[in-house]
């Protein structure tokens, strides 16, 4: 079936520092999802991404959170700077109409 | 807001038999409800999906069956496998997925 590939699958940061995470979508799709999972615990939702646009997004995407999808190429969730609490897999997936297709995260740990 | 409750986080089985697991959500929307499974290591899949009251859905030997009167979406297996042993999330949307809402999973075993 379709396949998202996020880069890298693993990333360890020092706190502070910039780090950004990739994705690569299902090439026909039209919507972008963040989701972040600690743990054990349950994926959240963190933003959407349509048009070249952010529609919406929880109270897990602070304000050192970005997204964006220059030229139709990745698309990109940085972080800036870091903190010890943003450790955890983050999944990103697409969808073209109701099925959201993920990849298989990037686990993120923050030093 | 939303939200997705899954009551069982871990359920051990032997193979060949039959396997419940539960999913009850609340929205004020009209609901869009899905099972996604993940192993180990690999990206969360769509398992089911459905918005249509009262109807069974299948795929892959496991099935649901949307009741909003309950607003329940259990997800069934007659006889489970080796290979179902899996994490399996129950999420809902109200708006055709463009925004899901997940449970917080069950771990599934199955014991040859």
């Amino acid at each position: 079936g379709p396949k998202v590939l996020q880069i890298p699958s693993h990333q360890i940061i020092d706190m502070g520092q910039m780090v950004t995470l990739n994705c690569d979508p299902v090439s026909n799709h039209l919507y972008f999802y963040w989701y972040k999972q600690i743990l054990g615990q349950q994926m959240e939702f963190l933003v959407n991404f349509y048009n070249g646009k952010v529609m919406e997004k929880s109270k897990l995407f602070k304000d050192q959170f970005s997204v964006e999808r220059p030229d139709g190429s990745y698309f990109t969730l940085k972080i800036q700077p870091t903190a010890l609490e943003d450790s955890a897999v983050y999944f990103c997936a697409s969808s073209f109409m109701d099925t959201l297709y993920f990849g298989a995260g990037t686990r993120l740990s923050v030093l | 807001g939303d939200s997705v409750t899954q009551t069982e986080g871990l359920v051990t089985l032997t193979k060949g038999l039959p396997v419940m697991l539960n999913c009850t959500y609340q929205t004020t929307y009209s609901p869009f409800l899905f099972w996604y499974v993940q192993h180990l290591n690999e990206a969360p899949k769509l398992l089911l999906k459905s918005s249509t009251d009262n109807k069974r859905t299948e795929h892959q030997g496991f099935y649901a069956t949307l009741h909003k009167s309950s607003s329940s979406f259990h997800l069934q297996k007659s006889s489970v496998q080796l290979s179902d042993s899996a994490l399996y999330f129950c999420a809902l949307s109200d708006n055709m997925g463009y925004k899901l809402t997940f449970g917080t999973g069950t771990s599934l075993l199955v014991d040859p």
